[in-house]
């Protein structure tokens, strides 16, 4: 129920190309979905994030995609560059008291030039 | 404006020797979180805490504990280390959006 599976483990796409990444939830209390970029060697960093009552939202070139009935939710790199390149990281907020980050188990991007 | 700072940023430990890794804020954020992260397993949380005085158990909390005396720190202590715990280690705290702030993290090897 806590749990975010997170596909593909990693991804490989050209300069310029579409970078696909997916994400699935159970648990229908969470209510903020975040993506994070993390660079080797560095902390994660908030990239973009959505909440349910919206089905898309957009910064730049990434897009998340939000679909509520699925418990589904995805991240789109438009003309992906090789500075992409980085681990991704989904999450959910189990709301309440707490406020704990449940993360996906990332996916790695390689974007070749 | 420094954000979460941890130290150190490498340590190697022996088999049963014991250590703190220590996280410091300077937004003022009540809630805040230890993390460990493990090639192909995602972050994993230890401890988190709502408030100075307050704190509590994540998933994998054995062989951890932690203290909040202030909203600014919140150390995690290591006692008899074990090969285990040879991960990277992050502190975060909550943004006002409900966004994390992450430190560059601690990268810890028991040998």
């Amino acid at each position: 129920q806590q749990q975010v599976k997170q596909s593909p483990q990693s991804l490989i796409v050209q300069k310029g190309g579409i970078s696909i990444i997916n994400c699935a939830y159970e648990n229908t209390a969470f209510d903020y979905f975040p993506w994070y970029q993390q660079f080797p060697g560095k902390g994660p960093a908030l990239l973009i994030a959505i909440r349910p009552d919206v089905s898309e939202k957009k910064e730049g070139r990434f897009t998340i995609s939000f679909n509520k009935s699925a418990k589904q939710f995805s991240l789109h790199i438009m003309d992906s560059q090789p500075g992409d390149s980085a681990t991704y990281f989904c999450a959910a907020l189990d709301g309440g008291a707490t406020n704990k980050l449940i993360f996906g188990t990332g996916t790695l991007l390689a974007v070749q030039p | 404006n420094a954000g979460v700072t941890q130290t150190p940023k490498f340590r190697i430990l022996k088999i049963g020797q014991s250590m703190t890794l220590q996280c410091t804020q300077d937004m003022n954020h009540n809630y805040m979180y230890w993390y460990r992260q493990d090639p192909g397993m995602g972050l994993k949380l230890i401890y988190y805490s709502v408030g100075a005085g307050i704190t509590d158990k994540g998933e994998v909390p054995n062989g951890y504990n932690v203290s909040r005396s202030t909203t600014e720190d919140f150390p995690l202590r290591l006692e008899l280390a074990a090969p285990s715990q040879t991960s990277v280690y992050f502190c975060a705290s909550r943004t006002r959006d409900y966004g994390y702030t992450f430190g560059s993290g601690t990268r810890l090897t028991v040998v």
